[in-house]
């Protein structure tokens, strides 16, 4: 089992709808959660971070973190075509002191 | 946030060479981190260099092959050794900053080995 799960998509959705982005690990102890999106060519930005459980809400943006079911999520709502980018979940594991990155799910909004 | 730079930008270099990757930022911090992003996929930690001790290198990454400096709390660099086409990468660096464990990239180095 992977450390850190997200699909890689592309998910597609239209223009002004919600996108969600999910994530799943298996270190039980993580304790620090974190979205990050990656433009191609670009290097990965730090959009949301999350460290309780519940909802986080940043302009379009709401991170959801449930550590019972090991589950981070990414809400995004009315994508716009700009959001189209690879997002990728990182969890700090305290165990190996570092953050572990998921593969990425590609987001492609479309007009 | 703070400003960080990488140099170079990007490079192509021959096998059995060696490349010395730059990352500089703006602002004083402890923990810089190097990764690797090969074509298409996520990124993998290199190592962890704090200055003032010898860097800690994640399981595959040895110091021979991947020596790194941090003489200062600005600044670090990535040597990257007998360079051979598998080595063909992004090399980004990172730093922690802000609130715990949050950490910002630097434009990343892109290299091709042929």
């Amino acid at each position: 089992q992977k450390e850190v799960e997200q699909n890689s998509g592309p998910l597609s959705v239209p223009e002004g709808a919600i996108a969600s982005l999910n994530c799943t690990y298996s270190d039980r102890g993580s304790q620090s959660f974190f979205w990050y999106r990656q433009y191609s060519g670009k290097s990965p930005e730090l959009i949301m971070s999350i460290y309780s459980n519940g909802d986080k809400e940043d302009g379009r943006f709401t991170a959801q973190l449930n550590k019972a079911s090991q589950y981070v999520s990414l809400l995004i709502r009315d994508s716009q075509p700009s959001d189209s980018a690879t997002y990728l979940c990182a969890v700090f594991t305290g165990g190996g002191n570092k953050l572990t990155f998921g593969t990425g799910t590609q987001l492609k909004v479309e007009l | 946030s703070a400003v960080i730079s990488q140099k170079p930008s990007r490079d192509i270099c021959q096998r059995g060479t060696s490349l010395t990757i730059q990352c500089q930022v703006d602002s004083q911090v402890t923990m810089m981190f190097w990764y690797r992003q090969q074509p298409g996929q996520s990124l993998t930690l290199i190592a962890t260099a704090n200055q003032g001790s010898e860097a800690t290198y994640e399981s595959g990454f040895v110091i021979d092959k991947f020596p790194i400096s941090r003489p200062n709390l600005t600044f670090s660099t990535l040597t990257v050794s007998n360079m051979s086409p598998e080595d063909s990468s992004i090399y980004l660096c990172s730093v922690e900053l802000g609130r715990a464990y949050e950490q910002y990239f630097g434009p990343g180095t892109r290299l091709t080995v042929t």
